[in-house]
């Protein structure tokens, strides 16, 4: 079955604790996203990578990093937590977007969702 | 900064069509205009997409103004399942994609 599966699906942690955000999936797809969803805010884009090794920034990408080694994973690290950085975190995965009939459908995940106390 | 604009919510009859309005008066001739939903607790899920020409697919239909500065995802039969929060996105290029507000849709019995 084809998807994006995201770990852990639920974490509570402390400020400054490291943690790491895994995405992984099986559709062989170049692009892959993280997003972050909060009330009022809609979701809003903190990285994206176009393939292995090649990643950049989206709109909100203070306090997270990222890495693309393999093609299937994308994780999202969270090197120092904040409280700010509490909300439901996504990832998703396209093929190369080109426009027109490919529609660069993404494919999400069903969501990690993060408390920083 | 491209921006979409959707209202918070809308109310539907079951079996009716349903008209989701955005709008995006500030898109760029090669933005796509894309939706997608999300159900409760869920990730969101691919709806529809088009460029310029009004778009059908199995899910939906999409219409798209002629000056582009707003579109209309309509969904001829509305079911309970349908009951979700519809985002419409510019697709800027292949990496950025620029969320809405979202529309929480209601669905009567």
């Amino acid at each position: 079955e084809a998807q994006v599966t995201q770990n852990p699906r639920y974490l509570i942690t402390v400020t400054g604790k490291k943690l790491t955000v895994t995405c992984s999936q099986n559709m062989n797809h170049e692009y892959m996203s993280w997003y972050r969803q909060d009330p009022g805010l809609g979701l809003r884009q903190i990285y994206y990578s176009m393939n292995v090794e090649v990643t950049d920034k989206g709109d909100v990408p203070e306090g997270y990093k990222v890495s693309r080694k393999e093609k299937r994973n994308f994780p999202l690290i969270l090197e120092s937590p904040s409280p700010n950085q509490t909300s439901l975190y996504f990832c998703a995965s396209s093929l190369r977007y080109s426009g027109g009939d490919n529609t660069g459908e993404l494919f999400f995940g069903e969501g990690s969702r993060l408390t920083v106390l | 900064d491209a921006k979409t604009t959707q209202p918070n919510s809308m109310e539907s009859n079951e079996e009716e069509p349903v008209h989701l309005p955005c709008n995006h008066s500030t898109i760029s001739g090669t933005d796509y205009i894309h939706w997608y939903r999300q159900l409760p607790s869920q990730g969101p899920e691919y709806v529809i997409h088009g460029l310029t020409s009004n778009v059908n697919n199995r899910m939906a239909s999409l219409a798209i103004a002629e000056d582009r500065k707003s579109s209309t995802l309509i969904l001829h039969r509305a079911t309970l399942r349908d009951a979700a929060v519809y985002y419409c996105i510019l697709r800027i290029g292949a990496q950025k994609l620029v969320f809405g507000q979202g529309t929480r849709l209601t669905i009567n019995p």
